[in-house]
């Protein structure tokens, strides 16, 4: 079974320039992540997504982050302008859609690391 | 939003011995789940134990859930060298669909 895919692995850009990350998810998975880790700090959710609706993006920077997942299966999450503070690794997570044959577990990708310079 | 805290912050020990990490969370759960990563990579399941389950093996870890304390703990016996990493443990809050909340982890050293 293949992973969860994430491009690009690296990522280092001007403050105030635009970047994007897109994931692809392990088939048949409804439900996508995207979290923001800082280094050092555990991984913080910035937007959850079931099939290609939105569940929580209340911790998604609006003014600069967007995120869509066209047709429930790959996601794209965008930055623009990035700042400084937006130095991380974002992680792109799936899971099967909730009920008795769903484990909770998360899948992860290997994460894009972005530095702003 | 409730999040899991890991302690200690740090550990280190000598590879055959156990490591034991510990979870506090602030609200009801439907589940607690156990990750590790390491160093430049993914998150990787561990093991998910459910909020009416009490204790739980795979291998040689073992994972407690104490709901009236808001506590988990996960222990990891006969430690190898490559079991050094970051382990993080994440709640589901009850009520809340998936949204699985991370602590800030325990980084674990095992010396050879």
């Amino acid at each position: 079974e293949a992973g969860v895919a994430q491009s690009p692995r690296y990522k280092i850009i001007e403050k105030r320039q635009s970047v994007a990350f897109w994931c692809n998810p392990i088939s048949g998975h409804a439900t996508l992540y995207w979290y923001q880790q800082i280094l050092g700090q555990g991984p913080k959710l910035l937007i959850q997504f079931q099939n290609n609706g939105v569940v929580d993006d209340s911790q998604l920077p609006k003014d600069r982050f967007s995120a869509e997942r066209l047709k429930g299966v790959d996601s794209t999450l965008k930055i623009q302008p990035a700042k400084l503070e937006d130095s991380a690794v974002y992680l792109c997570a799936s899971s099967l859609v909730a009920g008795s044959l769903n484990t909770g577990e998360l899948f992860f990708g290997e994460g894009s690391r972005l530095t702003v310079l | 939003s409730q999040q899991g805290e890991e302690d200690p912050q740090a550990l280190s020990i000598q590879e055959g011995e156990n490591a034991t990490m510990n979870c506090s969370y602030k609200t009801s759960i439907n589940n607690l789940q156990w990750y590790r990563q390491n160093s430049g990579r993914g998150l990787v399941h561990l093991i998910l134990i459910r909020s009416n389950e009490r204790e739980k093996h795979s291998g040689r870890l073992r994972v407690t859930l104490d709901t009236s304390k808001k506590s988990s703990s996960l222990l990891i016996t006969a430690s190898r060298a490559a079991d050094t990493a970051s382990y993080f443990c994440a709640t589901d809050e009850a009520g809340y669909g998936q949204n699985f909340v991370f602590g800030p982890g325990t980084r674990l050293s095992v010396l050879p």
